[in-house]
């Protein structure tokens, strides 16, 4: 069974503060995304991630990829209120593009 | 841009009632997909279309049947709407081949089912 596993589930942290969230996958894949999604809201593209080794950054963030420990990193540098969301990883289970998407990261900055 | 638009926005049903969620999008990408979002359940395919004319079953297709209209729009419909069919819809589109380009998403449509 195709398994996207994330934690924390849900994390409270201090703006300023750096933390990380992990993306655990059960079976190959050599695609992985993260999207944000704010409350009420669609879900937003952050990061595509297509080869072992990939590190893309974008502001205060900045995610990896690691294909042979099937992980996913996404690291948080400093942050501030703004960054308050879910933030998703997903990862593609086989043919015909279909994504299978982790039970999401509730994150919380508090000022 | 408009992107993925579904409608409607929102939704409330009685039990048994039965409804059509309508998506389009205007990229012109192959691939159309409808998810279900419950609370810590992440998102859960229902249906897809690989491309025009082909549908196929998700991890949760019970309760729903799905048209490909044409490349644009892709619908859900619930034939006899449930209480545990209450969530969020969200219908997203992709270009097979393409692995850079990440699926795109609407807005969703909320649906309450009394």
């Amino acid at each position: 069974e195709l398994k996207v596993e994330q934690n924390p589930l849900f994390l409270s942290m201090q703006e300023g503060k750096n933390y990380t969230i992990y993306c655990n996958y059960s079976t190959t894949s050599d695609r992985l995304y993260w999207y944000r999604q704010d409350p009420g809201k669609s879900l937003e593209s952050l990061f595509v991630l297509l080869s072992n080794g990939a590190v893309k950054q974008e502001g205060r963030l900045m995610a990896s990829l690691d294909t042979k420990a099937r992980l996913s990193t996404l690291h948080i540098t400093a942050a501030v209120h703004d960054l308050s969301a879910t933030y998703f990883c997903a990862i593609y289970g086989g043919a015909t593009n279909k994504l299978i998407f982790g039970t999401g990261t509730l994150l919380a900055v508090q000022p | 841009n408009a992107g993925v638009t579904q409608t409607p926005k929102f939704q409330v049903l009685k039990t048994g009632q039965s409804m059509t969620l309508q998506c389009a999008q205007d990229m012109n990408h192959n691939s159309m997909y409808w998810y279900r979002q419950d609370p810590g359940m992440g998102l859960r395919l229902i249906y897809y279309s690989a491309s025009e004319g082909t549908t196929d079953k998700g991890e949760v297709p019970n309760g729903y049947n799905v048209s490909r209209l044409n490349k644009r729009e892709f619908s859900l419909r619930l034939e006899s709407a449930a209480p545990s069919q209450t969530s969020v819809y969200f219908c997203a589109s992709s270009e097979p081949g393409m692995s850079n380009q990440p699926q795109h998403f609407g807005d969703g449509t909320r649906l309450s089912i009394l």
